[in-house]
């Protein structure tokens, strides 16, 4: 398994400029959900997904949007990247939230500088 | 708003001692409390987790405590070792589907 994999690991962007970040899983999980990671900030929530053609904003949605057509990708798309976008985006998946075995798998992360 | 805080941004200890990391929260609806490890460049990684129902969750050198009517967890590392060096989150969730994080406390410790 090659668990959760993101890509690209790194990118800069400019002003105005839109990109897709990618995220696929092969374990079959349910859930899937998009971090970001700012210097010295915990993980925020931007928007996460229950299932197949099911998604819902987290805690930091704006300026983002997210698909998720099958159960392995879910890709994160910025339109019209600002500065303040510039961040770490972590991608993770779980099975459920609700069995206490199961917990979320990270991707390595990919970082994001809008210059 | 920061709903679950950790507030020591580092924490330095030697070899074969105790390391106690510590987190609150605000939110009385949290059930589920997780911590994560994260080395550089790469993603958090699951460590340990906690149910409300319990006060006490043990796996190897790892234990979480949980302390309802504080609204506070910690996690204890015993002993010690140069590997445990990273960066823990605490994060929680209220059987909803969202994980709130902690910002981290960067543990280093001194062989």
């Amino acid at each position: 398994n090659a668990g959760v994999t993101q890509t690209p690991k790194f990118r800069i962007l400019k002003i105005g400029q839109s990109m897709t970040l990618q995220c696929t899983q092969d374990m079959n999980h349910n859930y899937m959900y998009w971090y970001r990671q700012d210097p010295g900030m915990g993980l925020k929530l931007i928007y996460y997904s229950v299932g197949a053609g099911i998604t819902d904003k987290g805690e930091v949605p704006n300026g983002y949007n997210v698909s998720r057509s099958t159960t392995e990708d879910f890709p994160l798309r910025l339109e019209l990247a600002a500065p303040s976008q510039t961040s770490v985006y972590f991608c993770a998946s779980s099975y459920s939230v609700w069995d206490l075995q199961e917990t979320q798998y990270f991707g390595p992360g990919t970082r994001l500088l809008v210059l | 708003d920061q709903q679950v805080k950790q507030n020591s941004p580092s924490l330095s200890v030697q070899e074969g001692r105790i390391s106690i990391l510590n987190c609150d929260y605000t939110n009385s609806m949290f059930d589920y409390f997780l911590w994560y490890k994260k080395y550089p460049a790469e993603g958090p990684t699951f460590l340990i987790s906690i149910s409300s129902i319990k006060d006490k969750n043990e796996d190897g050198r790892f234990t979480v405590f949980l302390n309802k009517s504080a609204k506070h967890l910690s996690l204890h590392i015993v002993p010690s070792q140069p590997g445990d060096s990273a960066v823990y989150f605490c994060a929680a969730s209220d059987t909803g589907n969202q994980f709130y994080f902690g910002t981290g406390t960067s543990l280093t410790v001194i062989p």
